[in-house]
This record gives C-alpha cells, structure tokens and sequence, in this order.
C-alpha cells in the first residue's frame, strides 16, 4: 500500500527561525495536499500541488512538488507563534482517496 | 456554526457497550469520510462514502461500521468498543477527488475505559 514519510516527527525553532518539513511517497504521486492542525484543533487544508516542480507561495509559507512527483517540502520562513501546530501532507496516486502522512509537530518558542 | 458538526465532542464508555458517533454537514457535499487520529500515526481512514447510497472500507475499518442515512449526515458505530479504540475521531467532507480540500469537523475524542 502507500507509504508515506513525513521528516521530521517533531521541530522546535526559536521565533524568526526557519522550518522546512519534507513529505516522501514511495509511489509516483498525482497530487499532494497540505493541512495544519493547530493544538486542540482539527486539520485545515492550506494548498494542493499538482504539477511536477511546482512552487506556491502563500505569504511566508512556500510549498514544492518534487521534479519525480514523489516528494513535497513546506517551508515556512521566519515562524512566528502562530505557526504552531501539527503540518500534514495527503497523498494521491491516482485512487479514491488521500493517504494521510503522520504529521511534523512544530513548536514555536518566543 | 461550523459547516461539519461531530456529535458528541467528548465521550468516556465502557468495553463491550456500543457506541454512535454521529457527522452532519451543510457544505452540500457528496463525499463523506471517518478518519482516527492517533499520537504520531496521523490519520488513517476508516470508511468513505461517495453517496448516499455508496460505503467503502478505508484502510482500518474492522470493528467499525457506519451509516449513510443523508447527502448530508454519516454516522461511526463502534459495535463493541475497546480500550484500543481510544482515539480522536475526525468526520470529514469533500467533493471530489481532484483539485478539491477536504472539511473536517471538530472532532470526537472517544475513550474506551
């Protein structure tokens, strides 16, 4: 079935600090969906790549598709306390439905 | 109020008894899914409906059933519950596969004692 890997399990970064999570499938992927969950909370989506390269930013997050389409990163540049939580990425080959990564828990200290 | 509502929110049962979790939605959406979420394991999918009239297994289905019953209502019945089935359990929507986000509702946090 599909494997997914999500690096790292956990993230800690000094407020202003850079963060970078990085999604790997073991199949080719046709899409790729990202979602943050904050504590507490339930996963909001925030954006979907579909075209091998891509690049998205929103605001200081910026998201890529590998070349291969079998890889993701989402980085988010100087992270403020509002960027805690838990990041997901959800996978598709091409089936029904989107398979869940476990998730990069990322703490922000002020 | 929140397009996907999870009824209850917190719930403490005992083994052996059954239990109802219940989904609404009024995002008008076709499809409807089960997630459980647990500590480092993300989110795996228990069952997906892609109709009213549609019920498909996910990836851990066994000791879970589930009823469409509306376009707009989707219910997770634990038959027998466990201790092992202590999780947070996500109702989500879509409405389609493609180039569309899934809605999660808040989320029942179910233990199993």
């Amino acid at each position: 079935g599909q494997q997914v890997m999500q690096i790292p399990q956990y993230q800690h970064v000094q407020e202003g600090e850079d963060f970078t999570t990085y999604c790997n499938s073991s199949t080719t992927l046709s899409n790729i969906q990202w979602y943050k969950q904050r504590p507490g909370g339930h996963p909001v989506f925030l954006i979907q790549l579909v075209k091998s390269g891509e690049v998205k930013k929103q605001k200081r997050l910026t998201f890529q598709f590998g070349e291969a389409k079998k890889n993701s990163s989402l980085h988010i540049t100087a992270t403020q306390t509002t960027d805690v939580g838990t990041y997901f990425c959800a996978v598709s080959s091409g089936g029904q439905n989107f398979v869940f990564g476990p998730g990069t828990r990322l703490s922000v200290l002020p | 109020d929140a397009d996907v509502t999870q009824t209850p929110r917190n719930r403490i049962t005992k083994t052996g008894k059954r239990i109802m979790l219940e989904c609404s939605q009024t995002k008008g959406h076709d499809r409807m899914y089960w997630y459980r979420q647990d500590p480092g394991l993300g989110l795996r999918l228990i069952y997906y409906s892609f109709d009213v009239k549609d019920i498909n297994k996910g990836e851990i289905s066994d000791g879970y059933s589930v009823s469409r019953q509306a376009q707009a209502k989707f219910s997770l019945s634990l038959e027998s519950a466990i201790p092992n089935q202590t999780a947070l359990y996500f109702c989500a929507t879509s409405s389609g596969i493609y180039n569309t986000e899934a809605f999660f509702g808040q989320g029942t946090r179910l233990t199993v004692v």
